[in-house]
């Protein structure tokens, strides 16, 4: 089956600065992978994803990049803000409908 | 839109008890739901798969006996923990997607409830 490592576990910077995640995974058949924050006590919820005919897609301060060939992909927040602070979980999938396999997740804080 | 109604958010009981879980899709039709259990600082893991109308597909290792799942239309799911214990404490999620003009959305999340069995 897939297998999706993320890193960093932790992360923290100042506010303003950039934030980057990244996320490798196994299976070269997964072609989707979105990007979901979580809030402490909340569900998760979807910030970006990014289909594997797609090698980046940018939404405002949010971004994200995929590697076919290496098979990995990363999260880009610019500018950070105290409100982006959360834990990140990306994900990969074959078909957006499909299973998703979830990293491990990354806590991100941003020092005001 | 697409929003994802999980109810209760939390709950407390004594071990023993059954709890029962909703997950409701508001403005969509919920082909697919899925249901998640996330420890403390950890992923999300897969517990089970529902489409409407259909048996639920579990995780290997999951209990489908102990996890009830039935998703009865196309905006409801529920998750029954039966026979609940202590070990069974846990944050559960669930999510939904649809399929819109043939091709399939993103997973949907709900908010989670918190179980807690003493």
């Amino acid at each position: 089956g897939e297998n999706v490592e993320q890193h960093p576990s932790t992360l923290s910077v100042q506010e303003g600065d950039s934030a980057v995640i990244k996320c490798t995974y196994s299976d070269s058949a997964s072609n989707y992978f979105p990007w979901y924050k979580q809030e402490l006590g909340k569900g998760p919820q979807l910030i970006i994803d990014i289909r594997s005919n797609v090698g980046e897609k940018k939404d405002q301060r949010i971004a994200v990049t995929l590697n076919k060939t290496a098979k990995h992909f990363s999260l880009h927040i610019t500018e950070t803000q105290p409100e982006d602070s959360a834990v990140y979980f990306c994900a990969a999938s074959f078909g957006v409908g499909n299973q998703f396999y979830f990293g491990t997740g990354t806590s991100l804080t941003v020092i005001p | 839109g697409a929003v994802v109604s999980q109810h209760p958010s939390r709950v407390i009981c004594k071990s023993g008890t059954s709890v029962k879980i909703e997950c409701r899709s508001l403005d969509f039709q919920a082909t697919t739901m899925f249901w998640y259990r996330q420890f403390p600082k950890q992923s999300l893991m897969l517990m089970a798969t529902s489409n409407e109308g259909s048996k639920a597909t579990y995780e290997q290792g999951v209990e489908k006996d102990k996890f009830l799942i039935n998703h009865a239309s196309l905006t409801l799911s529920t998750l029954t923990v039966t026979s609940a214990h202590p070990e069974d404490s846990s944050f559960y999620i669930c999510s939904a997607r649809s399929r819109t003009g043939g091709f399939d959305q993103p997973q949907h999340f709900g908010d989670g409830t918190r179980l807690s069995i003493l």
